[in-house]
């Protein structure tokens, strides 16, 4: 079936290590993000990426950096520069571009980063 | 910038009755889309239903109507006959609409209003 993959569900980074989430999409979506949702409150962007070889920062990428080598894989790591990274991280994707669906964006299941 | 506001943190309704929900926005954007997006207890991101802001026809989906006022920049959410499994957090949220059409998902999220549907 046709989706976002985000791995792992569950991650636990001791204090100064860099971790990196997975996303991958069989959507054939152009673009991707990474959105960051603390409890209680809405999602904010991190980092969206158009294509290929391109991304840009969205509202709160400090402490976060990003790839885009290929058109289904965007992954996220969290470096020793983000001062409070546990939260929830979800991934989403849209096919960019004149599209009759409305360029609805479609979200993974979520990967849960906690600092201990 | 756009911002998104819902002003009801937690709403409650029972089961086979009707709620709304509300979403305020304040853009300088004349095109672009809004949705209403539920998160369950799972934290799945679910489309509920999404309106076009050049579309004067409110969207509807099933049991889910809008109620899109553009001049007053009010995007409410109907939930007709609840049923236990609305029960969820829903999100409003904007997206531009770039011109020809295209737009690439920079979503602006409200704070999320916590709906639990009683028996």
């Amino acid at each position: 079936d046709g989706g976002i993959t985000q791995s792992p569900k569950y991650l636990f980074r001791k204090e100064g290590q860099n971790v990196t989430l997975s996303c991958e999409q069989n959507l054939n979506h152009d673009a991707m993000y990474w959105y960051r949702q603390d409890p209680g409150q809405g999602l904010r962007l991190i980092y969206y990426s158009q294509i290929v070889n391109d991304f840009q920062k969205g509202d709160i990428a400090e402490g976060y950096s990003v790839s885009r080598e290929k058109k289904e894989s965007f992954p996220l790591t969290v470096t020793s520069a983000q001062k409070n990274p546990t939260a929830f991280y979800l991934c989403a994707s849209t096919a960019a571009g004149r599209q009759s669906s409305g360029n609805t964006i479609y979200f993974g299941e979520g990967s849960w980063l906690t600092v201990v | 910038a756009q911002t998104v506001t819902q002003s009801q943190p937690e709403m409650s309704v029972q089961e086979a009755e009707t709620v709304t929900l509300s979403c305020t926005y304040d853009t300088s954007e004349s095109n672009y889309y809004l949705f209403w997006y539920k998160q369950p207890p799972s934290r799945q991101m679910i489309l509920v239903i999404r309106q076009e802001a050049y579309k004067q026809q409110n969207a509807t989906e099933n049991r889910f109507s809008v109620n899109f006022q553009k001049a007053a920049k009010s995007f409410s959410l109907k939930i007709s006959d609840s049923q236990l499994g609305d029960t969820a957090m829903y999100f409003c949220a904007f997206m531009k609409r770039n011109a020809g059409g295209t737009s690439y998902g920079k979503l602006t999220f409200g704070q999320g209003t916590i709906l639990t549907v009683h028996p």
